[in-house]
């Protein structure tokens, strides 16, 4: 059973405001993800690590960063929410090496007013 | 550069009928594919995986899906659907770098 979980579900928050959508997993995996997933259902790789003070940027650009202090957490931050942000983000995880099955948090929705 | 392509962006069908659920990527090097489920207000499921071996892999609901090399696809398929799978459906391919999604597609039962 995966455990990988997401915090908040659900956040509305005003323009300008700091923000940090958390994302923790207990199965030992190296490898983390964040994706964020549009309206309409794409699914975009936005930053993704290769474990601990390891972080990259994923395909599409984010003014959101991530940080990766433990190997269990992976937070990703925006230091001034904007209602472009208005998306739902969802965090990943997976271990290293081939073939790798990646377990899901349940996402969270952000809407920036 | 992978890429995945899923051609139909909504699949209607009747309860009972069959389903297929196109894919197709593009990779300079091998890969493993991936079809993931994501119901409503949920993060996503792993449905079923390709990572070598028989080309026909299956799901425990039904569903099963082809890696096809010639013709660079991996399509789903489910003999008989139920209004349980109803769902977002993402084909995903990976070669132990990233892992990148293709558009999804929604598939709609009807009874």
């Amino acid at each position: 059973e995966a455990d990988i979980y997401q915090t908040p579900r659900y956040l509305v928050i005003g323009t300008g405001k700091k923000i940090t959508l958390e994302c923790s997993q207990t199965m030992g995996h190296d490898k983390m993800y964040w994706y964020q997933q549009d309206p309409g259902m794409e699914l975009h790789l936005i930053h993704y690590s290769y474990g601990v003070n390891s972080t990259e940027k994923g395909d599409l650009s984010s003014e959101s960063t991530v940080s990766r202090i433990r190997t269990e957490h992976f937070p990703l931050t925006l230091e001034s929410a904007r209602p472009s942000h208005t998306s739902q983000y969802l965090c990943a995880s997976s271990e290293l090496g081939t073939g790798p099955e990646a377990f899901f948090g349940q996402g969270t929705r952000l809407t920036v007013v | 550069a992978q890429s995945v392509t899923q051609l139909d962006s909504q699949v209607p069908v009747f309860e009972e009928a069959p389903v297929e659920l196109r894919c197709n990527y593009s990779s300079s090097v091998s890969v493993y594919l991936f079809w993931y489920v994501q119901y409503p207000n949920q993060g996503l499921q792993l449905l079923l995986k390709y990572l070598s071996g028989s080309t026909l892999v299956k799901s425990i609901n039904g569903f099963e899906a082809e890696f096809n090399k010639s013709q660079t696809s991996f399509h789903l398929r489910k003999p008989s659907v139920h209004i349980s799978d109803t769902a977002e459906y993402f084909c995903a391919v990976s070669n132990t770098d990233k892992l990148i999604f293709g558009t999804g597609t929604r598939l709609q039962v009807f009874p």
